[in-house]
């Protein structure tokens, strides 16, 4: 079954505002990953969290977990264009690494 | 560059033609990974190999046959497929299976049946 949905599913800002990505899981996570994949290519790794942490930073990306109400949002501040792409969370879980369907981001200059 | 190589990059083929789409890392892991991308669904695990034992077969039809010969290469072998089946088809390897490890993602196969 799923695990992580993000929300929401698209998402258009200016060139230098902060965009705010949220994700939602089901059942209990070891970590979420969050995850870039430009249109078309291979999925690149940004960050990841575990389930003991609350929040992590990875220049302009911040993540949050919120265990208690199984969400994590990614914010990626002071937008540029070469953040266009989908932003995906994954949940890690056993052997599975599970990925929910993506929020799209573009980011108009 | 992730580390992670699939060939080819596209690939069409017929309902009754047999190919296969390979997949090498050379990041050192110990598991790898094929995922199947379609339009508007999440991505699908179809496999995961650890120590280049399958762990996880999430429910795919037997006309997808993975191979795992050592820890850096994995192929996928195709053969019967449906128009359905036409998909980006990706590889993934990490240093351990699940929790704690991130994942390195190819490319991607760009596969159409046709």
């Amino acid at each position: 079954s799923q695990q992580g949905e993000e929300d929401p599913q698209a998402l258009s800002i200016q060139e230098g505002e902060n965009a705010t990505m949220n994700c939602s899981y089901k059942t209990s996570i070891n970590n979420l990953q969050w995850y870039r994949q430009n249109s078309g290519r291979g999925l690149v790794h940004l960050i990841l969290i575990r389930s003991n942490e609350r929040e992590k930073h990875s220049g302009r990306l911040r993540v949050t977990l919120d265990t208690s109400k199984k969400s994590s949002s990614l914010l990626i501040t002071a937008s540029r264009a070469a953040d266009t792409a989908s932003y995906f969370c994954a949940t890690g879980r056993a052997q599975k690494l599970v990925f929910g369907q993506g929020t799209r981001l573009t980011i108009n200059p | 560059e992730t580390g992670v190589t699939q060939t080819p990059r596209h690939l069409v083929m017929g309902m009754t033609n047999k190919k296969s789409l390979k997949c090498e890392q050379h990041l050192g892991h110990n598991a790898m990974y094929w995922y199947k991308q379609s339009a508007k669904k999440p991505l699908e695990l179809m496999f995961v190999y650890n120590f280049k034992e399958q762990t996880e077969n999430n429910s795919v039809p037997s006309r997808f046959s993975p191979e795992c010969p050592n820890s850096s290469h994995l192929f996928l072998h195709l053969h019967t497929l449906q128009p359905e089946d036409s998909a980006l088809y990706l590889c993934a390897s990490s240093q351990f299976t699940g929790f704690l490890a991130e994942a390195f993602f190819g490319q991607g196969t760009r596969l159409t049946v046709v």
